[in-house]
Order: C-alpha cells, then sequence, then structure tokens
C-alpha cells in the first residue's frame, strides 16, 4: 500500500448505528486530518492530530469521535448521526514543520445516512 | 472572518487557455496551495506559493500576489483530462488550511 488510504469506500449506516472508519498513511507524516466534504461547499475540517495529539477539532458534533492511536493511524468513530452528516469524509496527512505542509488526502468514504 | 473566493464553475475549450481566480482574507498567511479533485476522487496537490510571482509547472502556472491577496491558476494547451474541480486553499497563521469552495471546470471538444 502507498500513499493514505480508508476503508471502507463507501457506507450506508442507519441514524442508531454505530460504525468506524478508517485512515491509514504510508509516508511516515506526523499529522493527520479529517475533512467533511459537502456538495459545493467548502472542505470543512474536523479533526487534527498533529504528532499524535488532537491540536483542532472546531466544534465538530460529539456524535463524532475521532482516535489517533499512532502517527500512521486515524479513526472516525459515528454513532447517532444524522442524515445531514451524509458527505464525503476524506482523511489527509502531512508533514508539519516542512517546507510546504502540502496535504495529502484518502481517496474519501461516502457515508449515506438514512 | 477566513474567507476564499473562486467563481463556482467555468468552461473552456480543448487545446485553449483558462484562468482560474482565487482572492483570499485570512488571519495570516503562510502559503496558498492549489489542488486539482477529479469527481468521486481525492484532492491532489498542483502547486504551492509562498512568494510573490509565478511559479511554472508544465502546463499549469500558479500566481500570487500577497499584497492583493490573489491567485490564480493558468492551465495551458487543455485536455479532456482537465475536466475537474479546482481548489484554492491558504494557509493561516496557525499553518491550517482554509479551503475555497472549489472551481469545477468544463473542458468542450
Amino acid at each position: 500500500e502507498t500513499g493514505v488510504t480508508q476503508t471502507p469506500r463507501h457506507l450506508v449506516m442507519g441514524m442508531t448505528n454505530k460504525k468506524s472508519l478508517k485512515c491509514e498513511q504510508h509516508l511516515g507524516h506526523n499529522a493527520m486530518y479529517w475533512y467533511k466534504q459537502s456538495a459545493k461547499k467548502p472542505l470543512e475540517l474536523m479533526f487534527v492530530y498533529s504528532l499524535e495529539e488532537r491540536v483542532e477539532n472546531n466544534s465538530v458534533p460529539s456524535r463524532f469521535s475521532p482516535e489517533c492511536p499512532n502517527s500512521s493511524h486515524l479513526f472516525l468513530h459515528l454513532h447517532t448521526l444524522q442524515p445531514e452528516d451524509s458527505a464525503l469524509y476524506l482523511c489527509a496527512s502531512s508533514q508539519v514543520y516542512g517546507e510546504s505542509n502540502e496535504q495529502f488526502f484518502g481517496p474519501g468514504t461516502r457515508l449515506t445516512v438514512l | 472572518g477566513q474567507n476564499i473566493d473562486q467563481p463556482t464553475e467555468m468552461t473552456a475549450t480543448e487545446g485553449a487557455i483558462v484562468q482560474i481566480n482565487c482572492t483570499y482574507q485570512t488571519s495570516g498567511f503562510n502559503g496558498l496551495f492549489w489542488y486539482q479533485q477529479h469527481a468521486g476522487e481525492a484532492p491532489t496537490f498542483l502547486s504551492y506559493n509562498v512568494l510573490d510571482g509565478l511559479e511554472e509547472k508544465g502546463r499549469f502556472s500558479s500566481f500570487l500576489s500577497r499584497s492583493k491577496g490573489y491567485s490564480y491558476l493558468l492551465l495551458k494547451e487543455l485536455q479532456m483530462k482537465d475536466s475537474a474541480s479546482y481548489l484554492c486553499a491558504v494557509q493561516d497563521s496557525n499553518y491550517q488550511l482554509i479551503w475555497g469552495a472549489g472551481t469545477k471546470l468544463i473542458i468542450k471538444p
């Protein structure tokens, strides 16, 4: 595996379900991010982990819960979601303190909440 | 507040040149990025500007004017595969990326 991988690629869940999204980066980076992408809206930063510590959560509802067990893995735990949470969820990684902090993205998980 | 503005959609002809503009107002500035995103795919990095001027990379060039809070992405010799959304993002004083909503570029034969 190379780059940033995400699983599952597609997820359909009911409002009472609990599910988790997984992200893994194979780039040796020290920061990882969760973004939400809705149609015709800017990417919304949800969570940032830098050096395995959460540094930003941008007032995300508590029904979204991140977990970063090490610098290569990032999870987003989902529970009691709402239909408006349906979106593309993107994971990214970068090397902070590098020259440009360019972020590398995974392919995303297309989430549909019924 | 922080704001990134770019046109919602643009149309151009195969083989032509197109310029996608981006204006920004952010708390601090630590560089501007352009990303390309094909439908249903992840954004991929195109360019990074931190100093004023033009950066050229093959058919793509990116320009920055920090005093005007302005950047553009110039695409030459357009190909059908260039049909995608182009995202402008500014790195603020906290080194977080502030994203524009993206410009959907449609290439016609």
